[in-house]
C-alpha cells in the first residue's frame, strides 16, 4: 500500500516567518507533487519534481520553493509566509515513466498564517 | 498551460438515480484524463482514469467518456448510493517524453445523493 506521509497536519506561522512542509513516500516513485486546494479553485499545482534535485515549475509557483535531495522526499518551502497562502497543501507522489499513472496524495497540511 | 473546466459545481441525485459530471480542457496535447473523489476531510484518491487512445472506459458503476475532436470528457454514475457523496475532481495532463508533467484539475463537483 502507497504511503505518502505529510509531516504536520495543521501549522500556524506568523507572516514573514519561514516555513517548511515535508513529504515522504515510501514507495520508490519518481514523480512528487505540491498542490495547493483552496474552496471553489480546486488543486492548483506549485511545484513538481520528476527525480532527485530535479524541479519543474507548477502553475502557481510565485512564493514558493521545493528542495528534493532524497528521491522519497520533497519539501514545499515559504521563503516568507503571507496571509493569502493561507491553505491546504497536498503533497502527491507517482510512479515515473513515459506514461503518467495514478497520483498518490497524503492526507494534507492545513497551514494557517496570521 | 492547460485549462480544465468543471461543470457543475454541486449535482444533487436522488439515490439510485445517475449522475453526470463534466470537463472541458484546452490543450489537444493532453493525453490523460484521471477522476478523483475526495471525501469531506480525507486526501484525493483516484476511481478511473482514460487515456486518448481510449473512448470509454467502465468499471462497475463508474464509467468515463473522452471525446478527443471535442476535447471533453465526462464521469457518469449509475445507482448511485449514499456512500458516492464527495466532491470530484477531473484532471488533464500530457504524458511522454521520460517525465510525468502535473495534473491540471478542474474545479471539483460537490455531488449530493439526497436518500
Amino acid at each position: 500500500d502507497v504511503k505518502v506521509t505529510q509531516s504536520s497536519r495543521y501549522l500556524v506561522k506568523r507572516t514573514g516567518e519561514k516555513v517548511f512542509l515535508e513529504c515522504v513516500q515510501d514507495m520508490d516513485h519518481e514523480n512528487m507533487f505540491w498542490y495547493r486546494q483552496d474552496p471553489g479553485l480546486g488543486l492548483r499545482l506549485i511545484y513538481f519534481s520528476y527525480d532527485v534535485k530535479m524541479k519543474e515549475k507548477g502553475d502557481i509557483p510565485e512564493g514558493y520553493s521545493v528542495s528534493r535531495e532524497k528521491k522519497e522526499r520533497f519539501s514545499l518551502i515559504l521563503e516568507s509566509a503571507s496571509t493569502n497562502q493561507t491553505s491546504m497543501y497536498l503533497c502527491a507522489s507517482s510512479k515515473g515513466g513515459s506514461m503518467n499513472t495514478e497520483a498518490f496524495f497524503g492526507q494534507g497540511t492545513r497551514l494557517t498564517v496570521v | 498551460g492547460e485549462n480544465v473546466e468543471q461543470h457543475p459545481s454541486t449535482l444533487s441525485v436522488q439515490e439510485g438515480d445517475s449522475a453526470v459530471i463534466k470537463c472541458t480542457y484546452s490543450d489537444s496535447a493532453s493525453n490523460y484524463f484521471p477522476w478523483y473523489k475526495q471525501e469531506l476531510g480525507k486526501r484525493p484518491q483516484l476511481i478511473i482514469d482514460i487515456r486518448s487512445n481510449v473512448g470509454e472506459k467502465k468499471d462497475q458503476r463508474i464509467a468515463v467518456t473522452l471525446n478527443k475532436t471535442a476535447k471533453h470528457f465526462s464521469l457518469h454514475i449509475t445507482e448511485t448510493q449514499p456512500e458516492d457523496s464527495a466532491v470530484y475532481f477531473c484532471a488533464a495532463s500530457i504524458s511522454g517524453g521520460g517525465g510525468a508533467d502535473g495534473l491540471t484539475f478542474g474545479k471539483g463537483t460537490h455531488l449530493i445523493i439526497q436518500p
